[in-house]
């Protein structure tokens, strides 16, 4: 079964640090999102993807953060200056949406640890 | 959107059905109802999606009454592993850039 992956499982960086999440998506789909989940907290939608633009963000996914396609399989997101709140798992999803409504696909996580 | 109400927490043993409800009022017409499980460290699982009536998939069963306001999880014969968080969550209708939006859903812990 096709399964969304993602790259590193754990990252640890220091405040103010640039970070790269990496996925990659299920290869037919087309809707791509990342979210986050604060330990012990709700999982939080933070951007959807769709044809090479942002098509909906959250009221977290402020100019720290940013999305790309760089190629025809990776969907990365971005953390510019990290803040020790940034600290949590972050998950890729993607979707294809011809088939149905609300069944998107996540990938394991990558947990990222702000010093 | 519309207001999702479940259990904060279940308990019940291996081997039982286990049956979690929620609920959704104000369910929009073109709505679907979808159930997500996540275990810790994991990202969630799509389980199971359902619009009316009754849905079955080789994981779960989806009862939703004809108004729509509600709907059933079952899990049949449930094992330690399933052990998790549930969600249920509402929408879809709005295209497919929506992001799903998460609430605490439902502890769900299976005893020996």
């Amino acid at each position: 079964e096709p399964e969304v992956t993602q790259t590193p499982s754990h990252q640890v960086t220091q405040m103010g640090q640039e970070v790269i999440l990496r996925c990659v998506p299920i290869s037919n789909h087309l809707y791509f999102y990342w979210y986050r989940q604060i330990l012990g907290q709700k999982v939080e939608f933070l951007v959807s993807f769709y044809n090479n633009e942002i098509s909906e963000k959250s009221e977290i996914f402020d100019d720290q953060f940013s999305v790309e396609r760089p190629d025809g399989s990776n969907f990365t997101l971005k953390i510019r200056s990290t803040k020790l709140e940034d600290s949590a798992m972050y998950f890729c999803a993607s979707s294809d949406k011809l088939v149905s409504t609300d069944t998107q696909y996540f990938g394991p996580g990558t947990r990222l640890t702000v010093l | 959107l519309a207001k999702i109400t479940q259990p904060i927490s279940m308990d019940s043993y291996e081997g039982q059905e286990v049956n979690i409800t929620c609920s959704h009022n104000n369910i929009a017409t073109n709505d679907y109802i979808t159930w997500y499980q996540q275990f810790p460290s994991q990202g969630p699982r799509f389980i199971i999606q359902g619009y009316k009536t009754k849905v079955t998939n080789e994981v779960a069963s989806l009862f939703i009454p004809a108004d729509r306001k509600s709907s059933t999880l079952s899990l049949p014969r449930v094992s330690l592993s399933d052990t998790a968080v549930y969600y249920c969550l509402v929408g879809g209708s709005g295209g497919g850039a929506d992001g799903l939006t998460f609430g605490k859903g439902t502890h769900l812990i299976i005893q020996p």
